[in-house]
């Protein structure tokens, strides 16, 4: 079974400009969260998705956005970017409510010039 | 908000000692997860506990959840290189939803 794909691995923006990630969640899981991975703030959780609906939110701005469609892929966009949201972008699914574990994709690595 | 300390931050170990990391919180946990993750690599998830003073052990590791419910830890016997990553703790809080909050993490050097 393959697991969590995440695309790109790597991108280059500078600030100002926006951007999608694309998360593949393991086939037959319908709950995909994202969370940003920095050096000062650790792993902080983005939000949640499953069936298509946004089940839960973290802390971050309303630049951070997202949604999932109805093959449960799901895409993160950041607009406006800033230099403090250079970060490892990682993807995790699992099959629904309440379940664990979380399976992490390799995460986009994302960096502000 | 609810945060989810880790000690220590950083633990250089030469090959075959033991390494302990631990995990506390300011308040009681519903459960608590443990994740590995490597170098460049995405976390990898341990194990899970649950119930208030469970012991779980894997192979070389040995994951305890404290009487109280507000502290964990991970203890490693005789390291070896391969153990080498950030040991994240994390509490998966349900109800309308999963979210996964971590801990600061522990990087574990093991050196020859």
């Amino acid at each position: 079974k393959a697991g969590v794909t995440q695309t790109p691995r790597y991108l280059i923006k500078t600030r100002g400009q926006q951007v999608t990630l694309s998360c593949s969640p393991i086939s037959g899981h319908r709950s995909v969260s994202w969370y940003q991975q920095t050096p000062g703030q650790g792993l902080q959780f983005l939000f949640e998705y499953f069936s298509e609906t946004q089940r839960n939110k973290g802390n971050f701005p309303g630049r951070f956005s997202g949604r999932q469609f109805s093959n449960s892929r799901s895409e993160m966009n950041v607009s406006t970017l800033e230099l403090g949201d250079s970060a490892l972008y990682l993807c995790a699914s699992s099959s629904g409510e309440g379940s664990w574990p979380q399976h992490f994709g390799d995460g986009t690595r994302l960096s502000i010039l | 908000g609810q945060q989810v300390m880790q000690i220590p931050q950083y633990q250089h170990v030469q090959e075959g000692e033991d390494f302990t990391t631990y995990c506390n919180s300011s308040t009681t946990l519903s459960n608590i997860q443990w994740y590995k993750q490597r170098p460049g690599g995405h976390p990898v998830f341990l194990i899970q506990l649950v119930k208030s003073g469970e012991v779980k052990k894997q192979k070389r590791l040995t994951f305890q959840f404290g009487e109280a419910k507000k502290n964990s830890s991970l203890h490693i016997t005789a390291t070896q290189t391969t153990d080498v990553g950030t040991y994240f703790c994390a509490e998966l809080i349900t109800g309308g939803g999963n979210k996964l909050t971590f801990g600061t993490g522990t990087q574990l050097k093991v050196e020859l």
